[in-house]
C-alpha cells in the first residue's frame, strides 16, 4: 500500500533552516510528483510547491521563492523540503503529498510540526 | 492568483441530512477542482477530483458538480463519521494551487 512517512517534529529559532523528509513506499517513486502543503495552527491549507520525482523539476509558490528548496533522492524514494530564514509565522504542520494528474493529492504524509520560536 | 471562496465557513446538520458546500472561483477554472476532507489532527483526504469524479474507496454519498466558476459538494445523507473540515482546491493556471478557506462540519 502507498505510504508517505515524514520526519519528526522540529523546533527552530528564527533565522534558522529546517529540512523535512518524506519517504515513499508502495509505488514507483519516479512515476509521481510530490507536493508540499502547510497548515498553520487553526488555519487552512497552503500549497508551497511541487517537485517531479522523475527529473527533479520544481515549481514553487511565489511566496516561498528564494526561501524553499525541494529535492528528491530516488535511491531511497525520499523527498525533502528545506525552508530557510524561518520566522514565527512559519510555525505550521508541513505535509508532503503524492501528486497525480496536474495537481491532485491522493496520498499524504502524516505531517511534520515545525515550531519557530526564540 | 485564483481565489477560492467557500461557503458556509461552518455548518451544523443532523445525521441523515443532505449537506451542500459551495466553492466559487475568482475566474474560470473549467473543471480543475478537487474536494478534500480533513479530520482533526489528520492529513486531508481526497474525496472528489476534476470536480465530479469520486476517488476510489470514497463512499457514494459524497458527490461534486460544477464547472467554470461555481462548484458544489454534496453529502446525500450525513453520517457521524463525516465530521471534519472540507476544502476545495483549484489547479488551473498554475502556479499557485489554491485552496478554499474550509468549511467546518459538525453534527447537530
Amino acid at each position: 500500500q502507498v505510504q508517505l512517512v515524514q520526519s519528526g517534529a522540529e523546533v527552530k529559532k528564527p533565522g534558522a533552516s529546517v529540512k523535512v523528509s518524506c519517504k515513499a513506499s508502495g509505488y514507483t517513486f519516479t512515476s509521481h510528483g510530490i507536493s508540499w502543503v502547510r497548515q498553520a495552527p487553526g488555519q487552512g491549507l497552503e500549497w508551497m510547491g511541487w517537485i517531479s520525482a522523475y527529473n527533479g523539476n520544481t515549481n514553487y509558490a511565489q511566496k516561498f521563492q528564494g526561501r524553499v528548496t525541494m529535492t528528491t533522492d530516488t535511491s531511497t524514494s525520499t523527498a525533502y523540503m528545506e525552508l530557510r530564514s524561518l520566522r514565527s509565522d512559519d510555525t505550521a504542520v508541513y505535509y508532503c503529498a503524492r501528486t497525480f494528474g496536474v495537481a491532485s493529492f491522493d496520498y499524504w504524509g502524516q505531517g511534520t510540526l515545525v515550531t519557530v520560536s526564540s | 492568483d485564483i481565489q477560492m471562496t467557500q461557503s458556509p465557513s461552518s455548518l451544523s446538520a443532523s445525521v441523515g441530512d443532505r449537506v451542500t458546500i459551495t466553492c466559487q472561483a475568482s475566474q474560470d477554472i473549467s473543471n480543475s477542482l478537487n474536494w478534500y476532507q480533513q479530520k482533526p489532527g489528520k492529513a486531508p483526504n481526497l474525496l472528489i477530483y476534476e470536480a465530479s469524479n469520486l476517488e476510489t474507496g470514497v463512499p457514494s454519498r459524497f458527490s461534486g458538480s460544477g464547472s467554470g466558476t461555481d462548484f458544489t459538494f454534496t453529502i446525500s445523507s450525513l453520517q457521524p463519521e463525516d465530521i471534519g473540515t472540507y476544502y476545495c482546491q483549484q489547479y488551473d493556471n498554475l502556479p499557485p494551487i489554491t485552496f478554499g478557506q474550509g468549511t467546518r462540519l459538525e453534527i447537530k
